[in-house]
């Protein structure tokens, strides 16, 4: 069955670091998403792709970056960890005519 | 900018009993999406509403698109502990496929 798969699905860090989170999926799919989940605020859109080589920021990219060298991954990339970005990561891919968007499992970051 | 509002946020119902959860925003938008949450688990899609109109429903959860009115609902019929969950809207900024969500709303339902 197609899928999304993140790693890691836990991380601990500390303040500078350098994090990635890896996304890949097997649906083929154009469209790929980060997005992050914080109590009170829902889901944020952090970046987002609509294909190879094309990278667009969403509403909170500030400290955040991602790469689209291939359909499959969209690795999304924290340059120096704030505690600020102590979250649960959601990737999430949509299908094109519908939109409708298929998340993975969700990685949990810990900034110390 | 686009904003999506959900209400109420928290909800606690009786078994059997019927609710309604309702998901506002302030933008033009033909799209809406319904996502089911349980508890340190991922989203999984409920419902996709694509027109004015668009009615859905499946099980004992129904929604529904005014877009006039900027307005989708989502209807519990004599609910069940199994749907306690968070529920959360999603708008897509018409053309874009970028989704923006309400914050969600958690609902608990009571044997």
């Amino acid at each position: 069955d197609a899928e999304i798969t993140q790693s890691p699905r836990h991380k601990i860090t500390e303040t500078g670091r350098q994090v990635t989170l890896a996304c890949h999926q097997t649906w083929n799919h154009n469209n790929m998403f980060w997005y992050r989940q914080d109590l009170g605020h829902g889901l944020r859109l952090i970046h987002y792709s609509y294909g190879v080589q094309d990278t667009n920021k969403g509403e909170v990219s500030d400290g955040y970056s991602v790469s689209r060298s291939n359909t499959e991954d969209l690795p999304l990339t924290l340059e120096s960890a704030a505690s600020s970005q102590t979250s649960v990561y959601f990737c999430a891919t949509s299908r094109g005519h519908t939109g409708e968007l298929f998340f993975g499992e969700g990685s949990r970051l810990t900034v110390l | 900018e686009l904003k999506v509002e959900q209400n109420p946020l928290f909800l606690s119902m009786q078994e059997g009993k019927n609710y309604t959860i309702y998901c506002n925003y302030s933008t033009t938008s033909d799209r809406l999406y319904w996502y089911r949450q349980d508890p340190g688990k991922s989203l999984e899609s409920l419902f996709v509403l694509l027109s004015n109109g668009a009615v859905k429903q499946e099980g004992r959860l129904m929604a529904s698109l005014d877009t006039k009115a900027r307005l989708s609902t989502l209807h519990i019929t004599a609910a069940v502990h199994d749907l306690s969950a968070t529920y959360f809207c999603a708008v897509d900024i018409t053309g874009t496929y970028k989704y923006i969500f309400g914050t969600g709303t958690r609902l608990k339902v009571l044997a």
